[in-house]
């Protein structure tokens, strides 16, 4: 069964770093992963999606990366803002039809 | 496009009744999913929908029921609502399968917060 792990629990940064949000697995067969903002009391927007042939996933200053091999999925935010405040949540679909989530990372921008 | 919308918001429920969540797509997506988020234990998967018609357990379908009449529509039902049911339920759609499961992007609607005393 899948296991998805996300560390940092919990991330406080001030504004305008640049930080790395990690997502580890352990089961290589993958479709793909998404990762997800989630603001509190809200659902979940999908930030990016990447297939299993592909190694990253570009979408303004988000950049997410995979390494099957490793088990990691990276999310990299420059540049962070306020606004990026959120839970940050990776999830695999390795059963066709279900994605099996990891527990998310709280990150609080300061300004 | 609304995208994907829930009915209601919250409810609060005594043990022992039952309840519909709706949830609507106008995406024409045909697969559709149930999901509750808990403290702790993450987003899993409760049932879920290939097409009209069909419906498929996932991980955690026990007390729930599902129906999908419409393409549009996914319905999850609790007969006899218990407090292990508090939670915060999601519905999800995601497009048809074109070259594989790795273009299965699925997205969500805001939420049903329920609340079983």
């Amino acid at each position: 069964k899948q296991e998805v792990t996300q560390i940092p629990a919990a991330l406080s940064v001030p504004e305008g770093e640049n930080l790395v949000l990690n997502c580890s697995f352990t089961d290589s067969a993958i479709y793909n992963l998404q990762w997800f903002r989630q603001d509190p009391g809200k659902g979940l927007t999908s930030l990016l999606l990447i297939q299993s042939s592909q190694r990253e996933q570009t979408s303004g200053r988000l950049n997410a990366s995979l390494d099957k091999s490793s088990g990691r999925s990276t999310l990299y935010i420059a540049a962070s803002q306020p606004g990026d405040s959120a839970t940050y949540l990776c999830a695999f679909n390795n059963a066709g039809n279900m994605l099996t989530f990891g527990g998310g990372t709280r990150l609080m921008v300061k300004p | 496009n609304a995208g994907v919308t829930q009915t209601p918001k919250f409810r609060v429920l005594k043990t022992g009744q039952s309840m519909t969540l709706l949830c609507a797509q106008d995406m024409n997506h045909e697969y559709m999913y149930w999901y509750r988020q808990d403290p702790g234990m993450g987003l899993r998967l409760i049932h879920y929908s290939v097409g009209e018609g069909t419906t498929a357990k996932g991980e955690v379908p026990d007390g729930y029921n599902v129906s999908r009449l419409k393409k549009q529509n996914f319905l999850l039902g609790l007969e006899s609502a218990a407090p292990s049911q508090t939670s915060v339920y999601f519905c999800a759609s995601s497009y048809s399968i074109i070259g594989g499961w790795t273009y299965n992007e699925q997205f969500f609607g805001p939420g049903t917060r329920l609340t079983v005393l």
